[in-house]
């Protein structure tokens, strides 16, 4: 197992446009978290799953985004209607469930033109 | 509302000097305080953590002093070295498992 993956890397798009960022957790963890992190800021929280089941949103999870998990496996981070203020690194991260320990990818930094 | 506020945004040290990075939380219920490291273009990776029943932790070069009373905790990287010089997050959570509160940052650069 390499860890969590993340995919793309780099994803750019015009405004108002959808995008989709997939990550892949370490196999056995059945936590799986999103963070969002602008530049010079900390990771924000935005949404987590335990197994298939969406546990916890942010706020700030408005309603162009929706995350999944369909098979308790990767997760798929959807942006619709993308706006500037949406460009930022989307960091994935996953745990088994009872432990502190998060492992994140290498993040998907979105810039929105 | 920031849960976890960080000082100093950025640190000069010296290389064999001593990095201090400072963070403060309001929420009494917070009883995981993990500091992170990120390098550019990698995620944050853990670093070492405590537990509020304890007033310290070492793990080689880094330290995490805990004061409770105070709702502080600070990182100390003793020796710092070149390829100390990332950025560093302090955070904070209530329970196992559940979302993690994260400071701004400490970007920290070791000058050989």
């Amino acid at each position: 197992d390499t860890g969590v993956s993340q995919n793309p890397r780099h994803k750019i798009t015009k405004r108002g446009q959808n995008v989709t960022f997939r990550c892949d957790p370490i196999s056995e963890h059945n936590r799986l978290y999103w963070y969002r992190q602008t530049l010079g800021q900390g990771p924000e929280f935005l949404t987590y799953f335990q197994n298939e089941a969406q546990l916890e949103k942010s706020r700030l999870l408005s309603d162009r985004f929706s995350a999944e998990r369909p098979k308790g496996s990767f997760s798929t981070l959807e942006i619709q209607r993308t706006e500037q203020g949406d460009s930022a690194m989307y960091l994935c991260a996953s745990s088994f469930s009872g432990a502190n320990v998060l492992t994140f990818g290498a993040g998907s930094r979105l810039t929105v033109l | 509302q920031q849960q976890v506020k960080q000082s100093p945004q950025s640190l000069i040290v010296q290389k064999g000097g001593i990095s201090i990075i400072n963070c403060a939380y309001e929420n009494t219920a917070f009883d995981y305080f993990p500091w992170y490291q990120q390098f550019p273009g990698k995620g944050p990776a853990l670093l070492i953590a405590i537990r509020p029943d304890v007033s310290e932790k070492k793990e080689g070069r880094f330290t995490i002093s805990f004061n409770k009373s105070a709702k502080q905790f600070s990182l100390h990287i003793m020796d710092s070295q070149p390829g100390d010089s990332a950025t560093y997050f302090c955070a904070a959570s209530k329970g196992p498992g559940n979302q993690f509160y994260f400071g701004t940052g400490t970007s920290l650069t070791v000058i050989p």
